[in-house]
């Protein structure tokens, strides 16, 4: 069974710019959340998807927004880029809800300069 | 508001010891409890699940254990090796209708040869 991918891997662009990430969940897997790593706040929560509706939102400006496909792939777009949205982007795929384990994608690495 | 604690931040072990780490957070009305390791620049890898209404996971060398009523869980490592050395990150799940998941800061393992 193919775990969750994402795409791209690395992603280098200049402030102001915008960007789209994709996520492929696990194949059976209905919810889609997406998290920001960064050294200095860690993981944080960003969105989470299920069914084509966003479930649950993190503390993050309007700049950052998502959505999911009726085939359960995510998208998360940043618009306007700050030098402070440098950072590893995960996705996590799971069943339903809490009661199954979150399988995390190899993430994607975005450098805004 | 879930804060989840990890403690140490960072830990050096000679090949073959066993060793624990520890996670705490502050509101018990958890519904799970998941122990991930990331290895350098890469995604997360789940380790073992713990639903609430457990006491305690295991797999292979690895022992997890959660105490709701104290807000603490252990993830115990039995005969550490090389191998190990990543960091590893304890991540709550307060339930309802969603997946997110609050992480802990992180213990930093080296297993020295």
């Amino acid at each position: 069974k193919a775990g969750v991918t994402q795409t791209p891997r690395y992603l280098i662009k200049t402030r102001g710019q915008q960007v789209t990430l994709s996520c492929s969940p696990i194949s059976g897997h209905r919810s889609v959340s997406w998290y920001q790593q960064t050294p200095g706040q860690g993981l944080q929560f960003l969105f989470e998807y299920f069914s084509e509706t966003q479930r649950n939102k993190g503390n993050f400006p309007g700049r950052f927004s998502g959505r999911q496909f009726s085939n359960s792939r995510s998208e998360m777009n940043v618009s306007t880029l700050e030098l402070g949205d440098s950072a590893l982007y995960l996705c996590a795929s799971s069943l339903t809800d809490s009661v199954y384990e979150q399988y995390f994608g190899p993430g994607t690495r975005l450098t805004v300069t | 508001k879930q804060e989840v604690t990890q403690i140490p931040a960072a830990l050096s072990v000679p090949e073959g010891e066993n060793l624990v780490l520890n996670c705490s957070f502050t509101d018990s009305a958890i519904y799970n409890l998941q122990w991930f390791r990331q290895d350098p620049g890469k995604g997360l890898t789940s380790l073992l699940l713990i639903q609430s209404s457990q006491r305690e996971q295991t797999s292979g060398r690895l022992n997890a254990s959660l105490d709701k009523s104290s807000g603490r869980s252990t993830l115990y490592i039995a005969a550490s090796q090389p191998g190990d050395s990543a960091t590893y990150l304890c991540a709550v799940d307060n339930g309802g209708a969603t997946n997110k998941l609050i992480f802990g800061t992180g213990t930093l393992l080296a297993v020295q040869p």
